[in-house]
């Protein structure tokens, strides 16, 4: 059965260093997005992605976030300067478009020390 | 806006009791999708049920059963004869369909089954 997967599994950066949490997302799917989950609490959508480009962001997606789809496989958050608060478990997800059934990746678990 | 509660922060229960976790929503939209989830201790969102706004059936799979009332804006959710392996946090989460795929979790339940 398809899967989305991420890489890596747990991230353990610096405060301040850049990271880049990397998906693969359901080969036939049309419609990306990242949740992140900080420890105890509900999960929470940063972004959506769709035809290259952002559909959608919550107000958590600020300037350093950035998203990308570098080739037709994987789909990459990018957070520029990481801060404490950027503890948490992050999710990639994707949907076909024609059903809402989101299919979550296992997460990748980033720890800012 | 759109916002779902599920107010009850942890649940215990001894094995083979029946549970039940509650969901209601907001949300203006007349189209729109509920789903649960089901993390377990190893930290993956797994699927467990979608429904939409349009279909109030009541639906059962296996020991799962869901109860979708518009009328109360509740979506519920009972697991019956409740077994230790259903120990995790359970997220209801809403999806306004207008904006293809975006999730509103609420807060989640978490679920302990004592053996």
């Amino acid at each position: 059965e398809p899967e989305v997967t991420q890489t890596p599994s747990h991230q353990v950066t610096q405060m301040g260093q850049e990271v880049i949490l990397r998906c693969v997302p359901i080969s036939n799917h049309l419609y990306f997005y990242w949740y992140r989950q900080i420890l105890g609490q509900k999960v929470e959508f940063l972004v959506s992605f769709y035809n290259n480009e952002i559909s959608e962001k919550s107000e958590i997606f600020d300037d350093q976030f950035s998203v990308e789809r570098p080739d037709g496989s994987n789909f990459t958050l990018k957070i520029r300067s990481t801060k404490l608060e950027d503890s948490a478990m992050y999710f990639c997800a994707s949907i076909t478009g024609e059903y809402n059934e989101q299919f979550f990746g296992p997460g990748t678990r980033l720890t800012v020390l | 806006a759109q916002k779902v509660t599920q107010a009850q922060t942890e649940i215990s229960v001894v094995e083979k009791e029946d549970v039940t976790l509650d969901c209601v929503y907001e949300t203006r939209d007349t189209t729109y999708y509920l789903f649960w989830y089901k993390q377990p201790p190893s930290g993956e969102l797994v699927f467990l049920i979608r429904r939409n706004s349009f279909d109030e059936q009541n639906e059962i799979s296996g020991r799962y059963s869901w109860n979708f009332q518009k009328s109360t804006s509740s979506f519920n959710f009972t697991i019956t004869a409740s077994q230790v392996v259903d120990s995790a946090v359970y997220f209801c989460a809403l999806d306004r369909g207008s904006t293809l795929g975006r999730l509103y979790f609420g807060r989640g339940t978490q679920l302990t089954v004592w053996p």
